[in-house]
């Protein structure tokens, strides 16, 4: 059974940096073709790609935040932690984390965790 | 900019057959881009619907479909059903990132 979990500060103050930890078990972050993604959705909005690291390290981020965005992992503890840096009110969201895999040519994200809601407010 | 649109919302009756499409400023839709499709229901996550264009999870009812379709991905759902009303959103493959479409409300009526 495959599962993904969030966690993190419910509430953080604007310039400060937030950090998240994906915990997940069923599936190894040693496995080729296996990454993890982070994936934010502000309150009424739409779903934002944010960054996402493979197992062999390669680490990829949005291009609209990849100055803000640092991804690592730590594939004996099954984590995966995204820090943020400079937290603005508008990156209030849920954060949420998922499974990318490769399988022969084909794409999919699959396994997704409930999310965990950050405020950013003073 | 990269934008990836679909529409804001559509209206089905319970039965009906209706596609939601998924389109890239940056030209035709192709195998390449791996559209993924997903579904949400509020206050839920996310859950994975089609992946590469036109694959179902295992997970998936046999009513939705994923193509591409006029240079747009597709996700069609054949035979309605009440609980298929909530949120639809397509994944897109972008030079090493990926983008999300701004989601289509779908309502059953």
């Amino acid at each position: 059974q495959i599962t993904l979990k969030e966690s993190g500060p419910t509430l953080v103050k604007p310039t400060q940096t937030l950090t998240l930890t994906c915990s997940f078990s069923g599936f190894s972050l040693s496995t080729s073709g296996v990454a993890v993604a982070w994936i934010r959705q502000p309150p009424g909005k739409a779903l934002e790609w944010l960054a996402l690291i493979y197992w062999d390290d390669d680490k990829r981020y949005s291009p609209s935040l990849k100055s803000r965005l640092t991804i690592t992992k730590d594939t004996s503890k099954n984590q995966v932690v995204l820090t943020m840096t400079n937290m603005d009110p508008v990156d209030t969201a849920t954060y949420y984390c998922a499974r990318k895999y490769i399988v022969g040519t084909s794409v999919l994200f699959d396994y997704w965790g409930q999310g965990t809601l950050v405020t950013v407010s003073s | 900019q990269t934008v990836v649109t679909q529409e804001p919302s559509l209206t089905v009756s319970p039965g009906g057959t209706v596609t939601l499409t998924c389109a890239s400023n940056t030209g035709a839709v192709t195998r390449g881009y791996y559209p993924n499709w997903f579904q949400q229901k509020p206050g839920q996550a996310p859950r994975a619907l089609i992946y590469s264009t036109s694959n179902k999870h295992s997970w998936t009812p046999a009513r939705f479909s994923g193509s591409l379709l006029g240079g747009k991905a597709a996700l069609t759902l054949s035979g309605v059903q009440p609980e298929d009303e909530g949120e639809y959103y397509c994944l897109l493959y972008y030079d090493y990132s990926w983008m999300f479409g701004g989601g289509t409300k779908l309502t059953v009526l």
